[in-house]
Formats: C-alpha cells, structure tokens, sequence
C-alpha cells in the first residue's frame, strides 16, 4: 500500500526566510509525487509536479528516491505563501491513476 | 475551461437523515474522485471512479455510502443514514487519469457537510 507523510502538522516562518516542507512516501513502484496547496477560501490546486521539475511561484521540489522524499523548498518566503500544503502520491490503479495524500502542512509566513 | 461543480456548497442534517452530493467533472475527464476531510486533516479517498466504472472504494464505508456515476460524467455521493463523525467537507476532483502528464486532478469547492 501506498503512503504520504507529512510530519509537520504547523510550520511558522518569518518573511523573507527560507522554507521547507517535508514529505515521505511509501511505494514500491514508480510514483508521481506532487504538491497541492489551498489557500484561503479557495479550491484544492496543484502547485508542482516532480515530472515536471519546474519552479513555480519560487517553490522547488526534489524526488529523492533514496530517501523516499519530495520535500517543498523555497528560498525566501512570501506572505501570500501562507496557506495549506499537502504532498499527493499518485500510482496506477485500474486503468487509471489512484492519488493520495498527506495529512498537510500549514504554513504561516509572518511579516 | 470550465472547473468541476458541485452542489450543495453547505448542507445541515441532523444524524439519521440522508444526503446527496452531485459533481460535474470537467469535460472529457475520464477519472473523478471523491474525497472526505475532515476538519485538520488531508482528504482521504472515498471511491474513484474510471469513466462508469468503479477502480478504488477501498476506504468507502458501504454500509451507509454511495456513489454513482452513469454515463460517466456527473456523479452522487450519498449517505444514508448520516452520523455525526460523516461531518466533513466532501470534495470531488477529475482527471484525465494518463500517467505522464495527464494526472492532475482538478478540484470543486467541496460541499460542507454538518450533521448534528
């Protein structure tokens, strides 16, 4: 069975410093990992992919297959990056592609 | 593109009663989930659905929930009866369900769920 954790239930930071949030997962196979953020009043959205290996809105993530690890960075932290992070599993299931998730993060960036 | 709809946003039970979710998935998306979260806590998948077909209702509970997508578009997620720990938001999501870029799941708003 497959398993994403994310052992940081609260994560507080000051503007400006850099962030990380963790994420572990449990597969034997070949996964997708991804990490999906909410902010404020708003839907469940996709923030980056580890296919994609892009940087999106300064947020970086790394697959480390040896440490079974996709861990969220960013540099220097953003106000508006306050909001609830999870980290998603997604592997072959049926035909099609069975995604799970972390328990989340939530981040609080303060000024 | 239009994103995934569902209705009811808010709905309040009392325990005992039924309740029916209703979620349009994006055009052209052939897998749709549903997922339960609770206050604090990540969602957990209820049952995920490949066009009309059922592929994961592992962690559904049968007993009282079901779901349902003919046609394999829209699709209901129904409680009957409803218990106090049902109370959740219960969020619905649609992908094209192809490894390898096709995998990103697009949510609803989600339906608050409180039944007291």
């Amino acid at each position: 069975a497959q398993r994403v954790t994310q052992p940081e239930k609260l994560l507080s930071v000051f503007k400006g410093a850099p962030v990380e949030l963790k994420c572990n997962y449990s597969y034997s196979g070949s996964p997708e990992l991804f990490w999906y953020v909410q902010y404020s009043r708003q839907r469940l959205q996709l923030l980056l992919r580890h296919i994609s290996r892009e940087s999106i809105k300064g947020f970086t993530a790394d697959l480390n297959k040896g440490e079974t690890s996709f861990h969220l960075k960013k540099p220097f932290a953003q106000e508006e990056d306050s909001a609830m992070y999870y980290c998603a599993l997604s592997r072959p299931q049926g035909g099609s592609e069975k995604l799970v998730f972390g328990k989340g993060t939530k981040l609080t960036v303060n000024p | 593109e239009a994103g995934v709809a569902q209705s009811p946003r808010y709905k309040i039970i009392e325990k005992r009663q039924s309740v029916a979710f209703w979620c349009n998935p994006i055009s052209g998306h052939a897998t749709l989930y549903w997922y339960q979260q609770i206050l604090g806590q990540g969602p957990k998948l209820l049952i995920q659905f490949q066009n009309n077909g059922v592929v994961d209702d592992s962690q559904l509970p049968k007993d009282r929930f079901s779901a349902e997508r003919l046609k394999g578009v829209d699709s209901t997620l129904k409680i009957q009866p409803a218990k106090l720990e049902d109370s959740a938001v219960y969020l619905c999501a649609s992908s094209l369900g192809l490894r390898g870029g096709g995998t990103e799941a697009f949510f609803g708003q989600g339906t608050r769920l409180t039944v007291v």
